[in-house]
């Protein structure tokens, strides 16, 4: 069984420029939800897919979206970086938006 | 909404002697609560988990909570903690039982001396 994987590891952007982040869930699980952790702080929901559709949305712009494909795998888009988008991106997935969800390792992403 | 409130930040703790890590939430409703831990450079690993039923829970690596409704908390514990257990530790809490909506806590970090 794989578990959830993420890309790349680290990743150095300049502001104002786009971003693209890839998870991949552990087989079988239909849900990917996606965190930002700051320096020093808690996870923060960013939003969650179910079966290719958003299913909820914590306190981040619209320049944060998103995208699952059919095969479950997801994308995280950040449009016009700014600094404080600095921070760890984790994604995680669960079976039918349940009882566990499993991590990734996360990607670092850095603005300059 | 739902919140998490670590009271502490750091502890530091040495080989074998016991550990409590405090956890105090917010949430309306019957509260889905975790423990997860994280090493340097990590994810997350999920230690525990609270539903309902029994309030004393048992997880990985000899890990327990108490979930005590009257206090708001969620304690995690371990009677004899090793080296190993160095690590940030974070609580969560979760709407329903979406544990993919979770809303965490900032953190303890745990040093254990030798």
């Amino acid at each position: 069984e794989t578990g959830v994987t993420q890309s790349p590891t680290h990743l150095i952007k300049t502001r104002g420029q786009q971003v693209t982040l890839r998870c991949s869930s552990q087989s079988g699980h239909n849900t990917v939800s996606w965190y930002q952790q700051a320096l020093g702080q808690g996870p923060q929901f960013i939003f969650q897919y179910y079966r290719e559709e958003e299913n909820g949305r914590g306190n981040f712009p619209p320049r944060f979206s998103g995208l699952q494909f059919p095969n479950y795998s997801s994308e995280l888009n950040v449009n016009a970086l700014e600094l404080d988008d600095s921070a760890l991106y984790l994604c995680a997935s669960s079976l039918e938006h349940g009882y566990e969800q499993y991590f990734g390792p996360g990607t670092r992403l850095t603005v300059t | 909404a739902q919140s998490v409130t670590q009271p502490d930040i750091h502890i530091t703790v040495s080989e074998g002697a016991s550990l409590e890590l405090r956890c105090n939430y917010s949430y309306g409703a019957t509260p889905y609560l975790f423990w997860y831990v994280q090493s340097p450079g990590q994810g997350l690993q999920l230690l525990l988990k609270y539903f309902s039923g029994d309030t004393l829970v048992q997880g990985i690596k000899g890990f327990e909570a108490e979930f005590k409704r009257s206090q708001s908390s969620f304690n995690l514990r371990k009677p004899s903690v090793h080296w190993s257990d160095a690590a940030e530790y974070f609580c969560a809490v979760a709407p329903g039982t979406n544990a993919g909506k979770s809303t965490f806590g900032d953190g303890t970090t745990l040093t254990v001396k030798p």
